[in-house]
Order: C-alpha cells, then structure tokens, then sequence
C-alpha cells in the first residue's frame, strides 16, 4: 500500500505567475482535501474533492482551483500569485468524504513566492 | 464545525505520561473528535479519534468527558519522537466539509 505523495516538494515562483500541484492519493482511496499551511499556523481547509467534484471549499478565493482525476489524483491550481500565497500546501485522501473519515496527509509542497 | 481551544504550549519528561486537554464547549450531537500531530516539516499525522466513548489505540488514548464538552489525549509515555504540534478538530460525520485546525498544542518532550 503506498502512501500520500506530492510533488513537487518545494517550489520558487514570483507574483502573478501561476503554478500547479500534483497529489497521488493512497490506494483505494477517491477523496482528496487540501490545505493551506502558513508559518506557525495550523492548516487551513482549501477544498475537497469526491469521485472528480469539488465537495466542500474553504474560504479561498476562486484562483485557488482543482482537478480530481479518474484514478484519483489530484492538482492544485493558484493563478496570479500573491506574496501571502506563500505556504506549506498539504493534501490529504481518504477512503470518503462522509462517515468518520480519517484523513492521511502527504508531506506536502513548500512553495515560496517573491 | 464547532471550534476547539488548546493550550499554545506544553512540555513532558521522556517516559512519562503527556496528557493533552481540548475544549470543545459547542460541539454537537453528530460531531467527531479528531486528534493530529505535525512533526517539524512533516504532513500532519491520524492518531485517534472517538463520538463519546474513551478510544484506545497503539499510539494514545482520548478521554472525552460524559457532556463532550472537552477531552484529553494520553500519550502514557511520551519518547522524543513524541515532540510535534498536536491538532484537536471536531467534524461531523457527513455534510459539508470544512474542518478547522487551530494552532494545536506544541508538546516537547525533554529527556
């Protein structure tokens, strides 16, 4: 059984530019969350995707946009890049969204924007 | 998703019992407690989670008191590896889904 893998670990990018995160969710699992983590923050629930629908979004404004793919994976999207989007961004799957789902999260993609 | 309140900071002797508190004065009926810690660097990790009843698993224990209004995670004895932030959320099971980490509990644990 593999894990929860994101790529890539770490990332460089300036404002306005756009960038994209991938997300592998662990096997048998179709429900993907991710967050935003901010230095010494605790994360902050982005959006959740169930079976390739957006189920549930946080308070982020809509350039922070998904994808979730027919095996499960999933991407990350953040247009226009803002000094403030600068974080640990982590993603998390689950067997799903409903009962008693317990979340396993990956080591998530440091991004940096100048 | 009710909100919970832990202690920014707390600190344990290695071999001793860590015992973690968590108030959550509004959660509801349907609402799950969920315990998580963040190693330095590292994805958040599962550790427990339970309705009403106490839950017992390899890594810790969860106390929640008889009205759910607060709990306590036991580590009864806590290692060096044991030093994380350690997350506290309520959820429901089902509905919308928007769970809220606070900025947990740091625990350092100290030989």
């Amino acid at each position: 059984e593999t894990g929860v893998t994101q790529s890539p670990t770490h990332l460089i990018k300036t404002r306005g530019q756009q960038v994209t995160l991938r997300c592998s969710s662990q096997s048998g699992h179709n429900t993907v969350s991710w967050y935003q983590q901010a230095l010494g923050q605790g994360p902050q629930f982005i959006f959740q995707y169930y079976r390739e629908e957006e189920n549930g979004r946080g308070n982020f404004p809509p350039r922070f946009s998904g994808l979730q793919f027919p095996n499960y994976s999933s991407e990350l999207n953040v247009n226009a890049l803002e000094l403030d989007d600068s974080a640990l961004y982590l993603c998390a799957s689950s067997l799903d969204p409903g009962f008693t789902d317990t979340q396993y999260f990956g080591p998530g993609t440091r991004l940096t924007v100048l | 998703d009710a909100k919970t309140t832990q202690p920014p900071s707390m600190d344990c002797a290695e071999g001793r019992a860590a015992n973690l508190p968590c108030n959550h004065s509004t959660i509801s009926g349907n609402e799950y407690v969920y315990w998580y810690r963040q190693i330095h660097s590292q994805g958040p990790q599962y550790i427990i989670h339970g309705l009403k009843n106490n839950e017992t698993n390899e890594m810790a224990s969860l106390i929640i008191t008889e009205d759910r209004k607060s709990s306590t995670l036991i580590l009864p004895h806590a290692t060096l590896r044991d030093t994380a932030v350690y997350y506290c959320i309520v959820k429901a099971a089902g509905g919308s889904y928007i769970p809220t980490f606070g900025r947990g509990t740091s625990l350092i644990v100290h030989p």
